[in-house]
């Protein structure tokens, strides 16, 4: 089955700094990308996403890129914020065609220094 | 819009006792899903339903879990008898769940589960 692997597991950036986290999946059949983020005591939250017949997309401060041949996609927050402090995660859609499950990364938490 | 609403939100029990969940998905959602999430981990699905059907309960360890979706709205999972390794958030999404291809999944804030 798909298996998605996320690096780094803890990231601390100074604020106004860019944040970078990356993504692996295993299967080819995968075709849309998530990126959750998650606070304290809450569910995740929908922050970008990306289909496979995409290369890149950019919502503000935050970008993904997606890399097919090599399987690995990357959350890009630019001037990050205090309140950008969270655990992101990546996931893939298993079997690639309608509405099907996620699988997660392990998360990557985030700190902002100010 | 309302979101996914979950309750209750956080429950205590012992081990071998019984606990059910609830979740109202977003309004016209047709796709719902049950996820476990561990501790410091990110989030597994246990179940999928498509209006009141099943689509994919593989990983839902069927023995103690139970899940159901009766009228294609509300859902409710059970877990009897509970074991300490259930201790984890139960994380109820929706999505649209229209036409080919993947849409949006919305996360409810989920129950947080503690085994005695």
């Amino acid at each position: 089955g798909e298996n998605v692997e996320q690096h780094p597991s803890t990231l601390s950036v100074q604020e106004g700094d860019s944040a970078v986290i990356k993504c692996t999946y295993s299967d080819s059949a995968s075709n849309y990308f998530p990126w959750y983020k998650q606070e304290l005591g809450k569910g995740p939250q929908l922050i970008i996403d990306i289909r496979s017949n995409v290369g890149e997309k950019k919502d503000q401060r935050i970008a993904v890129t997606l890399n097919k041949t090599a399987k690995h996609f990357s959350l890009h927050i630019t001037e990050t914020q205090p309140e950008d402090s969270a655990v992101y995660f990546c996931a893939a859609s298993i079997r690639g065609s309608g509405n099907t499950p996620l699988v997660f990364g392990k998360g990557t938490r985030l700190s902002v220094i100010a | 819009e309302a979101g996914v609403a979950q309750s209750p939100r956080y429950k205590i029990i012992e081990k071998r006792q019984s606990v059910a969940f609830w979740c109202n998905p977003i309004s016209g959602h047709a796709t719902l899903y049950w996820y476990q999430q561990i501790l410091g981990q990110g989030p597994k699905l246990l179940i999928q339903f498509q209006n009141n059907g099943v689509v994919d309960d593989s990983q839902l360890p069927k023995d103690r879990f139970s899940a159901e979706r009766l009228k294609g709205v509300d859902s409710t999972l059970k877990i009897q008898p509970a074991k300490l390794e259930d201790s984890a958030v139960y994380l109820c999404a929706s999505s649209l769940g229209q036409g080919g291809i993947n849409q949006p999944q919305h996360f409810g804030d989920g129950t947080r589960l503690s085994i005695l």
